[in-house]
Order: C-alpha cells, then structure tokens, then sequence
C-alpha cells in the first residue's frame, strides 16, 4: 500500500511569490492535514480537509490556504512568500480525521530567500 | 500555550537497554494519543497511538503507557537498538469537538540517542 507522496520535496522561492504544494493521501484516506514545521515553533497545524471541505484551520495568515480535490488529494498554496515561511511543509492523511493513526508524507522543504 | 510538552530535549541510552520518553499534556479534553519517530527533513512516521479508553498499548517493541489523572504519557522501547536514534514526538488530539478534528497537537520532541 503506497503512503502518502508530497511533491515537490524542495523548493526554493524569492520573497513575495506564490507556492502551491502537493500531498497524495494513502489510498481510501479521506482527511488531509498539513502543518508546518520550524526549528523555533515545532511542528504547528495549518489546517485539515474531509471530503473537499475545509473543517479545520490553524493559527496562519490568509496568505496560507488550502485545498482538497474528489479523488482526496490536496494542494496547499502559500502567497506573498516570506522569508519567515521558510519551513518543512508536512502532510499527514487518516481515514476520518479523528480518534486514528495519522500517517505523514516526507515533506517539501521550502526555502524563501 | 504548550498543551503537550517533552521536558527531556535529549536521551541518551545504551543499545539493548530500554529507552523511556515522557510526555505530560494540560488539555483535558485530549483523548488520542500518538507518538512518532522522526529523521531529520524526513516526514515523521507513525509508531503506536493509545485512545484515553486504556491505559496501555504494545505495540512489537513499544509500548505507550497512559496515566489520564496524571496527564501524563510514556513511551517505553525494549530493548534499545542503533536504528532507534531519532527525534520522538508525542502528540494528542481531541475527539469529542468538531474544531479539532484532524488537528494533532505536538510536543517539542526528545532526541534519543542509542549508543553501542
């Protein structure tokens, strides 16, 4: 059974352009998850996606959104990049999205200069 | 506001003996807990989760250890093997709140060394 696949694995980007990341959940795994981890805040929730729909959101800016699409794979675009936005963009994928293992992809390394 | 935090930043144990993690939490309302293994910019991987149902889940090596008066969480790893040298997250989620659904909250992390 395949995981969860994020590309692309690196990326870098100048101050001020847009970035859309992708994450393929594991087969039949209908929640999407993304967060965002630095080395001074840890691993923090952006947000979560069920069935195409938006149920959960973190503590981001606008500039930080997200979705899902029928076959459950899910794209999180970053605009107006900033040097703070620097980060290891991780997705995990679960079957409900509640009370279950959550399985992470590798992440996209994402580097704004 | 840490809802979740590992004290202990750093581990060191000799390979064959058993490792122990901790993680203590303040939400209440947690009810699944989780604990990941993680290599540097890789995605952390899953390694064994307990619902607040029971107090202990083993898992192979691992076994997770909950103590819900206490808020408090153990991770053991018997016994200790060189592959085992990481960083440990501990992470809780809330079932019972539809705002929290497909939310983990994480520890800082422990990194484990395992030494020959």
């Amino acid at each position: 059974k395949a995981g969860v696949t994020q590309t692309p694995r690196y990326l870098i980007k100048t101050r001020g352009q847009q970035v859309t990341l992708s994450c393929s959940p594991i087969s039949g795994h209908r929640s999407v998850s993304w967060y965002q981890q630095t080395p001074g805040q840890g691993l923090q929730f952006l947000f979560e996606y069920f069935s195409e729909t938006q149920r959960n959101k973190g503590n981001f800016p606008g500039r930080f959104s997200g979705r899902q699409f029928s076959n459950s794979r899910s794209e999180m675009n970053v605009s107006t990049l900033e040097l703070g936005d620097s980060a290891l963009y991780l997705c995990a994928s679960s079957q409900m999205g509640v009370a279950t293992e959550a399985f992470f992809g590798q992440g996209t390394r994402l580097t704004v200069v | 506001d840490q809802q979740v935090k590992q004290n202990s930043p750093s581990l060191s144990v000799q390979e064959g003996r058993i490792s122990i993690l901790n993680c203590d939490y303040t939400n209440s309302m947690f009810d699944y807990f989780l604990w990941y293994k993680k290599y540097p910019a890789e995605g952390p991987t899953f390694l064994i989760s307990i619902s607040s149902i029971k107090d202990k889940n083993e898992d192979g090596r691992f076994t997770v250890f909950l103590n819900k008066s206490a808020k408090h969480l153990s991770l053991h790893i018997v016994p200790s093997q060189p592959g085992d040298s990481a960083v440990y997250f501990c992470a809780a989620s809330v079932s019972m709140t539809t705002d929290s659904w497909g939310k983990l909250q994480f520890g800082a992390g422990t990194q484990v060394v395992v030494t020959p």
